[in-house]
């Protein structure tokens, strides 16, 4: 089955710094990719979504870059602040109904 | 904002007691998903709801586990003998839709703790 791996698994940034947080798949029919932000507490957000027929999409701070041939998403985040602190999680999916998650991404932001 | 209600929040069980969680899933969504998640790791996929009928769950659910959706508004996850291991977030989700369109909505779990 679908297999997503996620880097780094944490990084500490101080407030105002870029991150990138990385996403790979293994399943080549997977075709939407949604990434969720989980804050200490609280439920998981949606925060950003891609399809396979896309390259680029971005939502204020947040880029989404994806790579069919390689199976690579990235999740660039700008200016950070002291609320993006939390888990991020990439997942994918195929054409049918089931998401499989990352293995997550743990950002602090120093402020 | 889409709402989906997990009820309780916190539930502590001894071995080998049966334990029960609840989900009232957003209106209107006609599928339902419960995850696992084990010390804010990756979520562990347990069962699939598409207008209240299981269409998917894995072998450990089918084994000890009983999940049903007797009404659209109303889902419940059970373990019928609690193990150690199954110490963890149980995270409810909803959506409205067929196949995988829509997003997926989560509540904010039950976390069960079993002594």
């Amino acid at each position: 089955g679908e297999q997503v791996e996620q880097l780094p698994s944490s990084l500490i940034v101080q407030e105002g710094a870029s991150v990138l947080i990385n996403c790979s798949y293994t399943d080549s029919a997977s075709v939407y990719f949604p990434w969720y932000k989980q804050e200490p507490g609280k439920r998981l957000q949606f925060i950003i979504d891609i399809r396979s027929n896309m390259e680029r999409k971005q939502n204020q701070r947040l880029t989404l870059l994806f790579d069919k041939k390689t199976k690579h998403l990235s999740l660039h985040i700008t200016a950070t602040q002291p609320g993006d602190s939390a888990i991020y999680f990439c997942s994918a999916r195929n054409m049918g109904y089931k998401l499989t998650f990352g293995t997550g991404t743990s950002l602090l932001v120093d402020p | 904002d889409a709402a989906v209600t997990q009820k309780p929040r916190y539930l502590i069980k001894m071995k080998g007691q049966e334990a029960e969680m609840k989900c009232i899933p957003e209106k209107g969504h006609t599928a339902v998903f419960w995850y696992q998640q084990k010390q804010s790791k990756e979520l562990k996929f347990l069962i699939y709801f598409q207008n209240q009928q299981p269409l998917d769950q894995i072998d450990m659910v089918k084994e000890r586990f009983s999940a049903v959706c007797p009404s659209s508004s109303l889902c419940s996850l059970g373990i019928r003998t609690c193990e150690a291991e199954d110490s963890a977030l149980y995270l409810c989700s909803s959506r409205e839709g067929l196949g995988g369109q829509g997003t997926l909505y989560f509540g904010a779990g039950t976390r069960l703790s079993v002594l």
